[in-house]
């Protein structure tokens, strides 16, 4: 998985508790992406970040927000989740920008 | 923004046979296109890709063609093998937007 890891790898939460993903690379690529798969919709970009500190919103970013203070990291929080946030989410690196993508193993969330 | 869409959603073929996806999308300035291949419990797999200034590309049994006046390309898989059994995503990258915009994906099943 090109050298991306992702804790925890599943989870299961309830309804209002704040939860954390975590990305975690070891290529030192400048670009990393969070998305979220669900059945019907396949991926969807929820925020990305161009550098440390440097992040910007995808298509679902509603109730998700993003921190890099390191470049090896990079972190998915929902404040108070919800049972429509449960999904698998994906971390994403890439060299130059969104072409050439390389995926993490993925973090199966459960909201109950 | 940038739309794709993907056909077919499900595709059974006999082991040795070719397999063909199709993707469409809705940008003109889209240009560059890559394709995935996610297996059960994994993350996805960029497989081959191309670039807007090429027609077609190769890799072994994988081939891409890219019809940029109709707006769609497609993925080609020669001599399927039961390891080419996975879930498949095409995705479209625009330049002014710099993100990646995916299909729902296409399940194909090679069977003996």
């Amino acid at each position: 998985d090109a050298g991306i890891t992702q804790s925890p790898r599943h989870k299961v939460t309830e309804t209002g508790t704040p939860v954390t993903l975590r990305c975690h690379q070891t290529e030192n690529h400048r670009y990393m992406y969070w998305y979220r798969q669900d059945p019907g919709h396949g991926l969807r970009l929820i925020h990305y970040s161009y550098g440390v500190k440097d992040t910007d919103k995808g298509e679902v970013s509603d109730g998700y927000s993003v921190s890099r203070s390191k470049t090896e990291d990079f972190l998915l929080t929902l404040e108070s989740a919800t049972s429509s946030q449960t999904s698998v989410y994906f971390c994403a690196i890439s060299v130059a920008g969104p072409n050439e993508q390389f995926f993490g193993p993925g973090t199966r969330l459960t909201v109950l | 923004g940038e739309n794709v869409e993907q056909h077919p959603s499900t595709l059974s073929v006999q082991e040795g046979d070719s397999a063909v996806i199709k993707c469409t999308y809705s940008d003109s300035a889209s240009n560059y296109f890559p394709w995935y291949k996610q297996e059960l419990g994994k993350g996805p797999q960029l497989i081959i890709d191309i670039r807007s200034n090429v027609g077609e590309k190769k890799d072994q049994r994988i081939a891409v063609t890219l019809n940029k006046t109709a707006k769609h390309f497609s993925l080609h898989i020669t001599e399927t093998q039961p390891e080419d059994s996975a879930v498949y995503f095409c995705a479209a990258v625009t330049g002014t937007a710099s993100k990646l915009t995916f299909g729902t994906g296409t399940r194909l099943q090679v069977t003996l």
